[in-house]
């Protein structure tokens, strides 16, 4: 079955580690995308990916990083410089690209990280 | 102006009752327009995409106002199962166009 696989689903850190969320689809889509999610608020854009071996940052890119080395793969690293990392990570992808293309984002299962 | 901005809810509604959400964006260049459904702890689902001339998908009806740029979605006959958040989205104009998120309106259909 195709879809958006996201590890681990549950993730606790201590203060001042940085930890990579794992983001693989196989839908075939060129473009991914990295959400957060914080309680009672919308979904705030970090990364977004249109193609292998480029990205840009979104509204909430501080603190985090990407690579996409390979088109089914868009890993998120959220370092010690993020300030409020606990929160539910959203990965998403869509056939859609090009400045006015947007088509429906698929989302992973999510992942939660709680930093102690 | 916030992008996109939706009743704030939670919406209670007894089961067989119709519920509206509203949700305002404040570019009015924006030209994609959804309806995702969020179940408790789980990702968004698309459950339409929004249309000018409105459109409907069973009991689901969206409009779209482009004047006042103000899209509806309307449940009717309300089901136990409809109880999830509905986030408002639409597309953010300007480079390469991605999605901006409403906050999203909580409905709770009760038996």
């Amino acid at each position: 079955d195709g879809g958006i696989t996201q590890s681990p689903k549950y993730l606790f850190r201590k203060e001042g580690q940085n930890v990579t969320l794992s983001c693989e689809q196989n839908l075939n889509h060129d473009a991914m995308y990295w959400y957060r999610q914080d309680p009672g608020q919308g979904l705030r854009l970090i990364y977004y990916s249109q193609i292998v071996n480029d990205f840009q940052k979104g509204d909430i890119a501080e603190g985090y990083s990407v690579s996409r080395e390979k088109k089914e793969s868009f890993p998120l690293t959220v370092t010690s410089a993020q300030k409020n990392p606990t929160a539910f990570y959203l990965c998403a992808s869509t056939t859609g690209q090009g400045p006015s293309e947007v088509a429906e984002l698929f989302f992973g299962e999510g992942s939660r990280l709680t930093v102690l | 102006r916030k992008e996109v901005e939706q009743d704030p809810g939670p919406f209670n509604v007894p089961e067989g009752a119709t519920v509206a959400f509203n949700c305002t964006y404040s570019n009015s260049a924006s030209q994609s327009f959804f309806w995702y459904r969020q179940d408790c702890r789980k990702e968004p689902k698309l459950l339409m995409s929004v249309y000018s001339s409105g459109n409907e998908d069973g009991r689901f009806t969206a409009q779209l106002n482009r004047a006042s740029q103000y899209i509806s979605l309307l449940i009717r006959d309300s089901k136990l199962s409809d109880s999830a958040t509905y986030l408002c989205v639409v597309n953010k104009v300007g480079g390469y166009s991605t999605l901006t998120f409403g906050k999203g309106t909580m409905l709770l259909v009760s038996p």
